[in-house]
């Protein structure tokens, strides 16, 4: 069956532009989360969806990133006025009930320039 | 707050020698620990979970609660294992999940 997708695959944006990041889950999996990869820095957490709600958007790094998912499958994050060091792999993963494995989608490559 | 450290950024290793991969926690309560690998060009995935108790690929985990560690070991490194792996905690439920920084392990033929 399909897996976690993600797109665009890469983006090219210039600084202070938004740009918007798509992800597609495994048809059933309730919970979806965003990490972002940066180099040296592991996956960090930005946020997690239980259904439609997120209950814990900590991780965001600043008011400039959201996101949101309806009916309980896509979601789209959102960064508005882009800065340089936002450019990552932003990647999206989707599990059965949140507890357990992860299925993580290719990432989404941002640059900023 | 859960932390996840894994103290090595890269690990060399020759073919054939034993691997361990280490990786610490801090948790106040029952954690869940896994660990995902990330070989070239593919996705994240995952390795195993201290809860199967299982082996996978030759790799094993076992959870230390006293230590708080979860290192992962393979006592004969092949060089189809040269990888990123990443330690990963939950609190379980619909919480999130803290990753390490990953480790780099080099498998040198």
């Amino acid at each position: 069956g399909a897996g976690v997708s993600q797109s665009p695959s890469n983006k090219v944006t210039e600084k202070g532009k938004d740009v918007e990041l798509r992800c597609d889950p495994i048809s059933g999996h309730t919970a979806l989360y965003w990490y972002r990869q940066s180099l040296g820095q592991g996956l960090e957490f930005l946020i997690y969806f239980q259904g439609n709600s997120a209950p814990d958007k900590s991780g965001l790094p600043s008011d400039r990133f959201s996101a949101e998912r309806t009916g309980g499958s896509v979601s789209t994050l959102t960064i508005q006025r882009t800065q340089q060091e936002d450019s990552a792999v932003y990647l999206c993963a989707s599990s059965l009930g949140g507890r357990g494995e992860q299925y993580f989608g290719p990432g989404t490559r941002l640059t900023v320039t | 707050a859960q932390r996840v450290t894994q103290p090595e950024k890269l690990l060399s290793v020759f073919k054939g020698a034993p691997v361990e991969l280490k990786c610490n926690y801090s948790y106040s309560g029952s954690p869940e620990l896994f660990w995902y690998v990330q070989y070239s060009r593919q996705r994240l995935q995952l390795l195993l979970r201290h809860i199967s108790r299982e082996s996978i690929k030759g790799f094993t985990a076992d959870l230390n609660k006293g230590e708080t560690s979860f290192h992962l070991k393979k006592p004969f490194a092949q060089e189809e294992d040269s990888a990123m792996y990443y330690c990963a905690l939950t609190g379980g439920g619909y919480q999130k999940v803290t990753f390490g920084i990953g480790t780099k392990l080099q498998v040198i033929p």
